[in-house]
């Protein structure tokens, strides 16, 4: 195990709704990178926050926004639901410069 | 066009047999990374072996090896003496870029699905 936890592990939500997402970084962790993984796809990179900035953002709207607290863990927030949005979300945290990211083990979102 | 590539949707290999997963990849950027997970069906993604642009070596780790070739723009995964447990989707992804005092996205390809017959 990689020591990033996420929550919750499923969920399930109607078109519309609001929904937000936690990740705690593995410890030492100051970054964390958020991606999403639609069925039968590789995970697409959402945003990065590190140190509590975000720092890096990947073809996704505004209503797909998150945070990054002083511990360094996170919230993905996505407002105005879609159907398209059924997916695995991935939270992934590292050290920083140059290291491989570990993932924790994904919320599945399903829309309805 | 995309940035990672992996041609095989599927592949079958026999337990105890090695068996090579290819990976191309697009960047005009002179650093980059490239990264092996695994992701079985509980969804979590495992990091599995990296590879820098710069490495003049092809990494290893453990029964994992990645076959670099720079000049091909691939990196390919090895996997020797294949278990059962290894059966899983496998996912090639890069980091472009290096420097400065943050990590950097990774893009994924499609990945490859695996399975070990026994």
């Amino acid at each position: 195990e990689t020591g990033v936890t996420q929550s919750p592990t499923h969920l399930i939500k109607t078109r519309g709704q609001q929904v937000t997402l936690r990740c705690s970084s593995q410890s030492g962790h100051n970054t964390v990178s958020w991606y999403q993984q639609a069925l039968g796809q590789g995970p697409q990179f959402i945003f990065q926050y590190y140190r509590e900035e975000e720092n890096g953002r990947g073809n996704f709207p505004p209503r797909f926004s998150g945070l990054q607290f002083p511990n360094y863990s996170s919230e993905l927030n996505v407002n105005a639901l879609e159907l398209d949005d059924s997916a695995l979300y991935l939270c992934a945290s590292s050290p920083g410069e140059g290291y491989e990211q570990y993932f924790g083990p994904g919320t599945r979102l399903t829309v309805t | 066009a995309q940035k990672i590539t992996q041609t095989q949707p599927g592949m079958f290999v026999q337990e105890k047999e090695a068996v090579t997963l290819d990976c191309t990849y697009d960047t005009s950027d002179p650093s980059y990374g490239l990264f092996w997970y695994k992701q079985p069906s509980s969804g979590e993604m495992i990091f599995l072996i990296y590879q820098g642009s710069y490495d003049q070596q092809n990494a290893t780790e453990g029964r994992y090896s990645l076959n670099f070739q720079k000049a091909r723009k691939s990196a390919n995964l090895v996997i020797s003496a294949s278990q059962l447990g290894d059966s899983a989707m496998y996912f090639c992804a890069m980091r472009e870029g290096g420097g400065g005092g943050s990590n950097y996205k990774l893009t994924f390809g499609k990945g490859t699905l695996l399975t070990v017959n026994p």
